[in-house]
Protein backbone atom coordinates (compact mmCIF):
# COMPACT_ATOMS: atom_id res chain seq x y z
CA UNK A 1 0.00 0.00 0.00
CA UNK A 2 1.51 3.27 -0.64
CA UNK A 3 2.50 6.27 2.19
CA UNK A 4 0.01 8.00 0.99
CA UNK A 5 -2.91 7.53 -1.92
CA UNK A 6 -5.61 9.92 -3.56
CA UNK A 7 -7.37 9.56 -7.01
CA UNK A 8 -5.62 11.54 -9.60
CA UNK A 9 -8.84 12.92 -11.16
CA UNK A 10 -9.04 15.58 -12.67
CA UNK A 11 -12.18 16.13 -11.57
CA UNK A 12 -14.36 18.21 -13.86
CA UNK A 13 -16.94 20.11 -12.07
CA UNK A 14 -19.15 23.26 -13.14
CA UNK A 15 -19.23 26.49 -10.88
CA UNK A 16 -20.97 26.14 -7.86
CA UNK A 17 -20.57 22.39 -6.72
CA UNK A 18 -19.71 20.58 -4.44
CA UNK A 19 -16.63 18.58 -4.70
CA UNK A 20 -14.66 16.23 -2.09
CA UNK A 21 -11.39 14.59 -2.24
CA UNK A 22 -10.27 11.50 -0.27
CA UNK A 23 -6.39 10.52 0.93
CA UNK A 24 -5.71 7.52 2.76
CA UNK A 25 -2.40 6.82 4.19
CA UNK A 26 -0.79 3.96 5.88
CA UNK A 27 1.29 4.71 8.83
CA UNK A 28 -0.53 4.88 11.91
CA UNK A 29 1.86 6.12 13.64
CA UNK A 30 1.47 9.13 11.02
CA UNK A 31 0.31 12.74 13.54
CA UNK A 32 0.44 15.45 10.80
CA UNK A 33 -2.36 15.81 8.29
CA UNK A 34 -2.14 18.97 5.75
CA UNK A 35 -3.94 19.72 2.57
CA UNK A 36 -1.58 21.65 0.23
CA UNK A 37 -2.46 23.64 -3.08
CA UNK A 38 -0.16 23.00 -6.21
CA UNK A 39 -0.98 25.37 -9.17
CA UNK A 40 0.10 24.74 -12.72
CA UNK A 41 3.89 24.64 -12.78
CA UNK A 42 3.97 26.70 -9.24
CA UNK A 43 5.04 25.54 -5.91
CA UNK A 44 3.02 23.13 -3.66
CA UNK A 45 1.00 26.19 -0.86
CA UNK A 46 -0.55 25.07 2.06
CA UNK A 47 -4.57 25.28 1.97
CA UNK A 48 -5.63 23.94 5.77
CA UNK A 49 -4.02 22.14 8.37
CA UNK A 50 -6.68 18.63 9.40
CA UNK A 51 -7.48 18.12 13.09
CA UNK A 52 -8.85 15.02 14.39
CA UNK A 53 -11.95 17.44 15.18
CA UNK A 54 -12.59 18.31 11.32
CA UNK A 55 -11.78 21.88 10.51
CA UNK A 56 -12.98 24.39 8.47
CA UNK A 57 -11.97 27.20 6.65
CA UNK A 58 -14.77 29.52 4.41
CA UNK A 59 -15.58 27.04 1.61
CA UNK A 60 -13.43 24.71 2.89
CA UNK A 61 -14.08 21.67 5.21
CA UNK A 62 -11.28 18.77 5.93
CA UNK A 63 -11.76 15.94 8.40
CA UNK A 64 -9.53 13.33 9.61
CA UNK A 65 -10.26 9.71 10.22
CA UNK A 66 -7.85 7.92 12.31
CA UNK A 67 -9.36 4.46 12.86
CA UNK A 68 -9.55 4.24 9.20
CA UNK A 69 -6.38 6.30 7.94
CA UNK A 70 -8.42 8.37 6.03
CA UNK A 71 -8.48 12.47 5.23
CA UNK A 72 -11.37 14.22 3.30
CA UNK A 73 -11.64 17.92 1.39
CA UNK A 74 -14.87 19.41 0.52
CA UNK A 75 -14.89 22.48 -1.56
CA UNK A 76 -18.41 23.87 -1.52
CA UNK A 77 -19.67 26.67 -3.98
CA UNK A 78 -16.49 26.08 -6.02
CA UNK A 79 -14.95 29.05 -8.10
CA UNK A 80 -12.97 29.15 -11.09
CA UNK A 81 -10.18 29.99 -9.16
CA UNK A 82 -9.76 26.75 -7.22
CA UNK A 83 -9.07 25.09 -10.54
CA UNK A 84 -5.14 23.15 -9.36
CA UNK A 85 -4.03 19.78 -7.87
CA UNK A 86 -4.97 19.55 -4.13
CA UNK A 87 -1.98 17.32 -2.01
CA UNK A 88 -2.62 15.28 0.54
CA UNK A 89 0.51 15.47 2.98
CA UNK A 90 1.55 13.18 6.10
CA UNK A 91 4.07 13.04 8.48
CA UNK A 92 5.92 9.98 8.38
CA UNK A 93 5.21 8.97 11.73
CA UNK A 94 8.36 8.93 13.78
CA UNK A 95 9.71 11.44 11.88
CA UNK A 96 8.05 14.54 12.43
CA UNK A 97 10.07 16.53 10.06
CA UNK A 98 9.58 14.05 6.72
CA UNK A 99 6.18 15.26 5.40
CA UNK A 100 4.88 12.49 2.77
CA UNK A 101 3.07 14.23 -0.20
CA UNK A 102 0.38 12.19 -2.24
CA UNK A 103 0.46 12.30 -6.10
CA UNK A 104 -2.34 15.29 -6.13
CA UNK A 105 -5.94 15.41 -7.33
CA UNK A 106 -6.30 17.47 -9.80
CA UNK A 107 -9.90 19.69 -10.33
CA UNK A 108 -10.54 22.15 -12.60
CA UNK A 109 -13.73 23.98 -12.14
CA UNK A 110 -15.70 25.34 -15.45
CA UNK A 111 -17.48 28.34 -16.10
CA UNK B 1 10.48 37.99 4.56
CA UNK B 2 10.99 36.92 0.78
CA UNK B 3 10.08 33.14 1.31
CA UNK B 4 12.60 30.25 -0.11
CA UNK B 5 14.61 31.23 -2.71
CA UNK B 6 15.92 28.59 -4.91
CA UNK B 7 18.53 28.94 -8.09
CA UNK B 8 18.71 28.70 -10.67
CA UNK B 9 14.95 28.36 -11.81
CA UNK B 10 15.83 26.66 -15.05
CA UNK B 11 18.70 24.49 -15.43
CA UNK B 12 19.45 22.91 -19.51
CA UNK B 13 22.74 20.58 -18.98
CA UNK B 14 24.31 17.56 -21.08
CA UNK B 15 24.53 14.45 -19.61
CA UNK B 16 27.15 13.22 -17.69
CA UNK B 17 27.59 17.70 -16.35
CA UNK B 18 27.78 17.91 -13.10
CA UNK B 19 24.37 20.51 -11.99
CA UNK B 20 24.12 22.18 -8.79
CA UNK B 21 20.97 23.44 -6.70
CA UNK B 22 20.95 26.32 -4.41
CA UNK B 23 18.49 26.92 -1.90
CA UNK B 24 18.24 30.00 0.78
CA UNK B 25 15.68 29.18 3.12
CA UNK B 26 13.47 31.39 5.58
CA UNK B 27 15.36 33.13 8.20
CA UNK B 28 14.70 31.15 11.13
CA UNK B 29 13.20 27.91 10.10
CA UNK B 30 15.41 24.97 11.71
CA UNK B 31 14.35 22.02 8.69
CA UNK B 32 15.54 22.02 5.19
CA UNK B 33 13.46 19.64 2.76
CA UNK B 34 14.63 18.97 -0.72
CA UNK B 35 12.00 17.16 -2.99
CA UNK B 36 11.99 16.24 -6.45
CA UNK B 37 8.62 16.53 -8.76
CA UNK B 38 7.84 14.06 -11.66
CA UNK B 39 4.65 13.11 -13.56
CA UNK B 40 5.38 9.78 -12.80
CA UNK B 41 5.98 9.85 -9.59
CA UNK B 42 4.75 13.20 -7.86
CA UNK B 43 6.53 14.88 -4.90
CA UNK B 44 9.21 12.91 -3.59
CA UNK B 45 11.78 13.67 -0.12
CA UNK B 46 15.32 13.47 -1.19
CA UNK B 47 16.77 14.90 1.89
CA UNK B 48 15.76 16.61 5.19
CA UNK B 49 18.12 18.68 7.02
CA UNK B 50 17.22 19.77 10.82
CA UNK B 51 19.79 22.43 12.44
CA UNK B 52 21.79 22.06 9.24
CA UNK B 53 22.07 18.37 9.90
CA UNK B 54 21.58 15.76 7.51
CA UNK B 55 18.25 13.81 9.28
CA UNK B 56 16.89 11.58 7.02
CA UNK B 57 18.78 10.76 3.04
CA UNK B 58 16.59 7.70 2.25
CA UNK B 59 15.14 9.79 -0.54
CA UNK B 60 18.20 10.06 -2.67
CA UNK B 61 18.00 8.37 -5.57
CA UNK B 62 22.02 7.12 -5.76
CA UNK B 63 25.46 8.11 -4.93
CA UNK B 64 25.26 10.48 -7.59
CA UNK B 65 23.39 12.58 -5.73
CA UNK B 66 24.67 14.61 -2.85
CA UNK B 67 23.19 17.65 -0.48
CA UNK B 68 25.03 19.94 2.13
CA UNK B 69 24.13 22.54 4.11
CA UNK B 70 27.16 24.47 5.26
CA UNK B 71 24.98 27.02 7.50
CA UNK B 72 21.27 27.94 7.91
CA UNK B 73 20.81 30.29 5.57
CA UNK B 74 21.94 28.06 2.42
CA UNK B 75 21.58 24.55 0.88
CA UNK B 76 22.78 23.09 -2.32
CA UNK B 77 21.71 19.62 -3.80
CA UNK B 78 24.55 18.20 -6.27
CA UNK B 79 23.85 15.83 -9.08
CA UNK B 80 27.24 14.58 -10.68
CA UNK B 81 27.05 12.92 -13.46
CA UNK B 82 23.40 13.84 -14.78
CA UNK B 83 21.67 11.76 -17.03
CA UNK B 84 18.36 12.49 -18.58
CA UNK B 85 16.09 10.45 -15.84
CA UNK B 86 17.30 13.36 -13.39
CA UNK B 87 14.92 15.27 -15.20
CA UNK B 88 12.39 17.23 -12.78
CA UNK B 89 11.44 19.92 -11.02
CA UNK B 90 13.46 20.41 -7.49
CA UNK B 91 11.77 21.79 -4.65
CA UNK B 92 13.67 23.32 -1.71
CA UNK B 93 11.33 24.01 1.02
CA UNK B 94 11.87 25.24 4.84
CA UNK B 95 9.39 24.85 7.57
CA UNK B 96 9.69 25.73 11.65
CA UNK B 97 10.38 22.62 14.14
CA UNK B 98 7.21 20.43 14.50
CA UNK B 99 6.15 21.71 18.05
CA UNK B 100 5.65 25.17 16.67
CA UNK B 101 4.15 24.27 12.91
CA UNK B 102 5.43 21.89 9.71
CA UNK B 103 3.67 24.26 7.43
CA UNK B 104 6.42 24.09 4.58
CA UNK B 105 7.44 26.88 2.58
CA UNK B 106 8.30 25.89 -0.59
CA UNK B 107 10.49 27.62 -2.99
CA UNK B 108 9.63 28.52 -6.80
CA UNK B 109 11.67 25.23 -7.94
CA UNK B 110 14.16 24.34 -10.43
CA UNK B 111 12.85 23.21 -13.64
CA UNK B 112 15.83 20.42 -14.89
CA UNK B 113 16.33 19.12 -18.00
CA UNK B 114 18.78 16.96 -18.90
CA UNK B 115 19.90 16.27 -22.64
Amino acid sequence: RKEVEQDPGPFNVPEGATVAFNCTYSNSASQSFFWYRQDCRKEPKLLMSVYSSGNEDGRFTAQLNRASQYISLLIRDSKLSDSATYLCVVNKGGSQGNLIFGKGTKLSVKP
Amino acid sequence: DAGVIQSPRHEVTEMGQEVTLRCKPISGHDYLFWYRQTMMRGLELLIYFNNNVPIDDSGMPEDRFSAKMPNASFSTLKIQPSEPRDSAVYFCASSLGFWRSTEAFFGQGTRLTVV
